[in-house]
Order: C-alpha cells, then sequence, then structure tokens
C-alpha cells in the first residue's frame, strides 16, 4: 500500500501552460508538504499545512498555488509555467510533532521545454 | 535563516571501506535527522536524533548528535554497495519547518 502517492510521475510541458500536480497520503496525518528538489538534489521546504490549513509558505512565487480539500489530499497548481520550474517536486506527511518522521512521495519530475 | 552544510558533497568508495558523512551548522536545532534518498524515489527516514550528544545505531550505521546539538555525523561501517545513495540530514528549528542540507552523495563501488 503506498503511504504518500503523488501523480503524475512525469511532467513534460511547455513554459506559459498550467499545471497541476495531486498528492495523497493514508497515514492519517495532520500535515502535509510540498518540497523542490532542484538539480542539485537540494531539497527545499515550499508550503506546509495541518489540517487543510496553510503553515507555511517559503517565499514560492503565487504562481503556485497549493489547495488543501482534506487532510488526505495536498494539490499543487502551477501557473506561468517557467523554464526555472522545472525540477523534481515531492510531497510529504508527518504527524504534527516537529521529532516526527516525514513520509515522501516519490516525486514528480517537471520538466519545462 | 537557519542553514546546515553537509561534507563531503560526494563520496566514492570500494566495498569494504569505513565513512564519515558531517552534518554542521551555527544554529541549534530540537532534534535533527537522517534520510537516504535512491534515484527515483522520495527521501526515506534513517533516523532521528533528539538529544545532544545521543549515539544511535543502525546496524552498520552510527549516527552522533553533537553535544551543542549544532551538528551530526553518520559513520557507516564496511560499506556496502546497497548503501549506495543521496544522504541527507534535516533539522527541525523554528518555525516548524524541516532544514535539509544539500546531500552527500555516496556510491560504493563492489
Amino acid at each position: 500500500d503506498t503511504a504518500v502517492s503523488q501523480t503524475p510521475k512525469y511532467l513534460v510541458t511547455q513554459m506559459g501552460n498550467d499545471k497541476s500536480i495531486k498528492c495523497e497520503q493514508n497515514l492519517g496525518h495532520d500535515t502535509m508538504y510540498w518540497y523542490k528538489q532542484d538539480s542539485k538534489k537540494f531539497l527545499k521546504i515550499m508550503f506546509s499545512y495541518n489540517n487543510k490549513e496553510l503553515i507555511i509558505n517559503e517565499t514560492v512565487p503565487n504562481r503556485f498555488s497549493p489547495k488543501s480539500p482534506d487532510k488526505a489530499h495536498l494539490n499543487l497548481h502551477i501557473n506561468s509555467l517557467e523554464l526555472g520550474d522545472s525540477a523534481v517536486y515531492f510531497c510529504a506527511s508527518s504527524r504534527q510533532n516537529s521529532n516526527q518522521p516525514q513520509h515522501f512521495g516519490d516525486g514528480t519530475r517537471l520538466s519545462i521545454l | 535563516t537557519q542553514l546546515l552544510e553537509q561534507s563531503p558533497q560526494f563520496l566514492s568508495i570500494q566495498e569494504g571501506e569505513n565513512l564519515t558523512v558531517y552534518c554542521n551548522s551555527s544554529s541549534v536545532f530540537s532534534s535533527l535527522q537522517w534520510y537516504r534518498q535512491e534515484p527515483g524515489e522520495g527521501p526515506v527516514l534513517l533516523v532521528t536524533v533528539v538529544t545532544g550528544g545521543e549515539v544511535k545505531k543502525l546496524k552498520r550505521l552510527t549516527f552522533q548528535f553533537g553535544d551543542a546539538r549544532k551538528d551530526s555525523s553518520l559513520h557507516i561501517t564496511a560499506a556496502q554497495p546497497g548503501d549506495t545513495g543521496l544522504y541527507l540530514c534535516a533539522g527541525w528549528g523554528g518555525y516548524s519547518t524541516l532544514t535539509f542540507g544539500k546531500g552527500t552523495m555516496l556510491l560504493v563501488s563492489p
């Protein structure tokens, strides 16, 4: 059983398009996250949601809009895609306590042509 | 902004060798985690260290949290090809965020 699943796994699109990435977790966690991993493998937090409410927005352009319809889902919509958006995007979830492990999805590799 | 510096960035060794990866910061973290990431997958938690000076062992992997909770190390004894991967340290600090280091890419050749 997949704990954190995100779709699609690969996304190839042209500059200027709008795209969405979906994420679902079946672990019963309260907190979900979006991370961006660049070509040098640096993993950086983008957003954090707790019980469907936005907790953290780490200086991400407002072209990126997360949406959490319920505790188990956190989707990421990106408008007007730019070349610099090319990266691997990871969804993760955890219990609310800060020492808890984060469980990651397998990532969505976004390539902008 | 809390930063975590990892070293070395890359490590290529032969099977059976020992190695140590370091994770350093000027900031204090309430706890520190180590993850391993394999190609095409997300990071997977190896260990969480919470107390300054704490040492945890996971088979051939030994993790240590610095006394001042600003640094950590990962030591692998008798490395095997299955240890190959990207090792990431991550610290819980303020603002309920997990700050990741830039990772150490380990390649263990048979």
